[in-house]
């Protein structure tokens, strides 16, 4: 079935390190692939969106690009802030017998910023 | 505007009762999607609804747990006779209609079982 995988956390940098968060997937067909973010005590939150092969999402200085020849949606950032600790999850939508947009989503990776 | 709401918040029941979750999605928001956050399975999900119907219940871990959505509004996620396994989060989020790819969460109930 179809399954996302992103890299294991905690990831640790200091303020104003680049960021990257890698992230793959399995799927059939041509799913979107999104960023959800979930900050400390708060509900998950749409971070960025792709719906096809090439294309970036970007916000709040982060972006990701849908990489259909690697199967790839990794999510950069060049300066990371203390206020961006938070868990980060990659996530594929797709449609599944022909009724349902479900997301199936990556484990979750912890990023801590330091001052 | 208002965004998904859940209730209640947090929820500690005793191994064996029987609970009820609520959610009360965007205001015209005809899909609504439940998933669970627990530590051992990540985020996964459980069942989808279009208007008050359920296409898809793929996701609910057993016949103890059922859910039900009126006047394509507000759903109910039931459990019953909870055990200790089920102790999660769970989440509700809505989205415009199945063809529009943001879907809004709620800010989840986290339900412990004793």
């Amino acid at each position: 079935g179809d399954s996302v995988t992103q890299m294991e956390g905690p990831v640790t940098l200091s303020e104003e390190a680049f960021l990257t968060i890698n992230c793959t997937y399995t799927a059939t067909g041509y799913p979107s692939l999104f960023w959800y973010v979930q900050y400390p005590g708060e509900g998950l939150q749409l971070l960025l969106k792709a719906t096809k092969a090439d294309d970036k999402g970007s916000n709040k200085g982060f972006e990701a690009t849908y990489r259909k020849e690697t199967t790839s949606f990794h999510l950069e950032k060049g300066s990371v802030q203390v206020s961006d600790s938070a868990v980060y999850f990659c996530a594929l939508e797709g449609v599944y017998g022909g009724a349902t947009n479900k997301l199936i989503f990556g484990t979750g990776t912890l990023l801590a910023v330091q001052p | 505007g208002a965004g998904v709401s859940q209730s209640p918040s947090n929820k500690v029941t005793e191994k064996g009762k029987d609970v009820e979750l609520r959610c009360d999605p965007i205001s015209g928001h005809t899909a609504l999607y439940w998933y669970r956050q627990s530590l051992g399975q990540g985020l996964e999900f459980l069942i989808y609804f279009q208007g008050n119907s359920a296409p898809d219940k793929s996701g609910l871990p057993s016949d103890r747990f059922s859910a039900e959505r009126t006047g394509g509004s507000v759903s109910t996620l039931t459990i019953q006779r909870t055990q200790q396994e089920d102790s999660a989060v769970y989440l509700c989020a809505s989205s415009y209609d199945r063809n529009t790819y943001e879907q809004y969460f709620g800010p989840g109930t986290r339900l412990t079982v004793t």
